[in-house]
């Protein structure tokens, strides 16, 4: 079955200062990979996807995210954190075997301190 | 990128009524859509799938009978939560996509019941 972990519940960064929130993923096939914010009492908002191509996904709000197929990782970054980048984040997969539905980590709170 | 919008935002009602909430796909023909529940600082847990002019396929846990879900057009699902109880109480978040493969879920902005 395809699943996603987060293995840090929270990750405080100071601002200014480059930020990784972590995720490995366990998937049989071709990995579809996604990373998710959330605001407090908000849905969810889109960042970045991998699909295919190069390794480094560039995404919204300055995010990256990088795959390594050898380490089944697929870590969200950014050069240089923003208080307003607060928020919890998600990494999830898509499950192309179970009606494409996407399976969620469990999120990574991520504290910015000014 | 593409708009869903879920209503009502916020809903407050007394233990053993009836809730519907709505989620619309506004610019764009959701096949399938999904809804999920959020738990206080916790992830978000798949309740059911829907697709357009078929039945639901609820996650096992999920009572169907409870949470009601109708897709009766490429554009609008909903979920109705029937004899709410206060355990029932929770962020309900539904998400649409326009088809199968590699495209993103867009998500609405999310209900929060209360139930009294």
């Amino acid at each position: 079955a395809q699943s996603v972990a987060q293995p840090e519940d929270q990750v405080n960064v100071a601002e200014g200062n480059p930020l990784t929130v972590k995720c490995t993923y366990s998937v049989s096939g071709n990995p579809y990979l996604f990373w998710y914010v959330q605001y407090p009492n908000r849905g969810l908002q889109f960042l970045l996807k991998y699909i295919t191509g190069d390794n480094l996904v560039k995404g919204s709000y300055g995010f990256e995210a990088e795959f390594n197929k050898s380490q089944t990782s697929f870590h969200l970054k950014k050069p240089s954190a923003l208080v307003s980048d607060s928020a919890l984040y998600f990494c999830a997969v898509r499950d192309l075997n179970r009606d494409d539905k996407i399976i969620f980590g469990k999120g990574t709170r991520l504290h910015i301190l000014p | 990128g593409a708009v869903v919008s879920q209503h009502p935002s916020w809903v407050i009602c007394k233990s053993g009524t009836s809730v519907k909430i709505e989620c619309r796909s506004l610019d764009f023909q959701a096949t399938t859509m999904f809804w999920y529940r959020q738990f206080p600082k916790q992830s978000l847990m798949l309740m059911a799938t829907s697709n357009e002019g078929s039945k639901a396929t609820y996650e096992q846990g999920v009572e169907k009978d409870k949470f009601l879900i109708n897709h009766a057009s490429l554009t609008l699902s909903t979920l109705t939560v029937t004899s709410a109880h206060p355990e029932d109480s929770s962020f309900y978040i539904c998400s649409a996509t326009s088809g199968r493969g590699t495209g993103e879920l867009f998500f609405g902005e999310g209900s929060r019941l209360t139930v009294l």
